[in-house]
Formats: structure tokens, C-alpha cells, sequence
């Protein structure tokens, strides 16, 4: 069974400073990472979806790395600012399933002004 | 990609009681889906919501608490049945084009409910 975790549960920096948030999932026999926001009472909004094929997706100031041999993916965040506070989650299809995403629950990032 | 609303947005409803939740996507997508998140988890897959068919409930939920209906590619409904204040989650619903595994899933805002 597919289990995803991700550290730090919730992590406050300064604005500007680049900041790095870590998944990592137990079944390493995936065919895609997809990190998510989440902003307070509000849905999820995609933001990078990344292959198994791949080792990195940048969209923006953000760049996702894969590195599915140890079962782990970063999420980059450079110059962060105060809109970037919100809930960041990672998740994975569920082993041998197309139709469910195994979620981690999740880094509360805030970046103060 | 996909834009997804949900109506309503939230709603306070008394226990015993059922609401239910529609979908909307502005595209046809092959699967939708449901999820729960309980407050302070992390997301939890109800069902899929097959066209036409009775849905695919995940192990711990059943049709009679959580009946779905998918008339259409772009269209589905969820009903929260005979509500206990256990129910009170943000529920959301979710969609992706084609079957494959290399697709990205969209969601919808979400409906915040609160079950007194």
C-alpha cells in the first residue's frame, strides 16, 4: 500500500528566502508526482505535474525534482512572497490504480512580509 | 487543463438530514471522482463516479451514505445521506482526461460542510 509522506508539517520563513519541501512515498513504482496547493478552505489548485520519466518540472519560481530509485521529490520555491502562504501537498497514484491519489498530508508553508 | 466549480460552496445542515453537491466541468473528462478531507487531514478518495453506472466506492464507504450519480462526461452529483456531525469535511470533486496515468487531475474548490 502506497504511503506518502511529508516533511516539515508546516514551515514559516522570511519573504525572499528559497525554501525546499520534501515528499517522500513508500512504492516506488509510480507513473507520476503531482504537487498541489491548497489555500485555507479552498479546493487544491494543480501546480506541477511531473513523470516518472522525468527528474525535473519548473513552472515559474517553482521546480519539482523526482528521484524515484529513493522514492523522494522536492518542491522548490525561489524569492518566495507572502501570496506563496498556503498548504502544499504531494500526491501519487495509488499502487496499480489509475483512479486513485494517495495524498501526503501536506507542509503549511507562510512566508512573512 | 479543466475548470471545475461546485455548488454549493458550503452549508450548515442539521444532523439527519442530506444535501447534496454537484459538479460541474467545463470539459468532457473520462474519469471524476470524489474526495473527502476531514478537518486537519489530508485528502481521502470517496468514490469514482462512473457515466451512466453506479459508482466505485473506496473500502469504508457505501452507496447508501454517499449515493453518486455521473449522467454525463461533464456532470455529477454527490449526496451526503442522513448527515452526523461526523460528516462535517470539505468535500471535492475532481476530474481527468483520458485513463492513463500521465494526465493531471484537476479539482474543484470544494463544498465546506458543517453537520450541527
Amino acid at each position: 500500500k502506497q504511503e506518502v509522506t511529508q516533511i516539515p508539517a508546516a514551515l514559516s520563513v522570511p519573504e525572499g528566502e528559497n525554501l525546499v519541501l520534501n515528499c517522500s512515498f513508500t512504492d516506488s513504482a509510480i507513473y507520476n508526482l503531482q504537487w498541489f496547493r491548497q489555500d485555507p478552505g479552498k479546493g487544491l489548485t494543480s501546480l506541477l505535474l511531473i513523470q516518472s520519466s522525468q527528474r525535473e518540472q519548473t513552472s515559474g519560481r517553482l521546480n519539482a525534482s523526482l528521484d524515484k530509485s529513493s522514492g523522494r521529490s522536492t518542491l522548490y520555491i525561489a524569492a518566495s512572497q507572502p501570496g506563496d502562504s498556503a498548504t502544499y501537498l504531494c500526491a501519487v497514484p495509488s499502487s496499480g490504480s489509475a483512479r486513485q491519489l494517495t495524498f501526503g498530508s501536506g507542509t503549511q508553508l507562510t512566508v512573512l512580509p | 487543463s479543466a475548470v471545475i466549480s461546485q455548488k454549493p460552496s458550503r452549508d450548515i445542515c442539521q444532523r439527519g438530514t442530506s444535501l447534496t453537491i454537484q459538479c460541474q466541468v467545463d470539459s468532457q473528462v473520462t474519469m471524476m471522482f470524489w474526495y473527502r478531507q476531514q478537518p486537519g487531514q489530508s485528502l481521502t478518495l470517496i468514490a469514482t463516479a462512473n457515466q451512466g453506472s453506479e459508482a466505485t466506492y473506496e473500502s469504508g464507504f457505501v452507496i447508501d451514505k454517499f449515493p453518486i450519480s455521473r449522467p454525463n462526461l461533464t456532470f455529477s452529483t454527490l449526496t451526503v445521506s442522513n448527515m452526523s456531525p461526523e460528516d462535517s469535511s470539505i468535500y471535492l470533486c475532481s476530474g481527468k482526461g483520458g485513463g492513463g496515468f500521465s494526465v493531471t487531475q484537476y479539482f474543484g474548490p470544494g463544498t465546506r460542510l458543517l453537520v450541527l
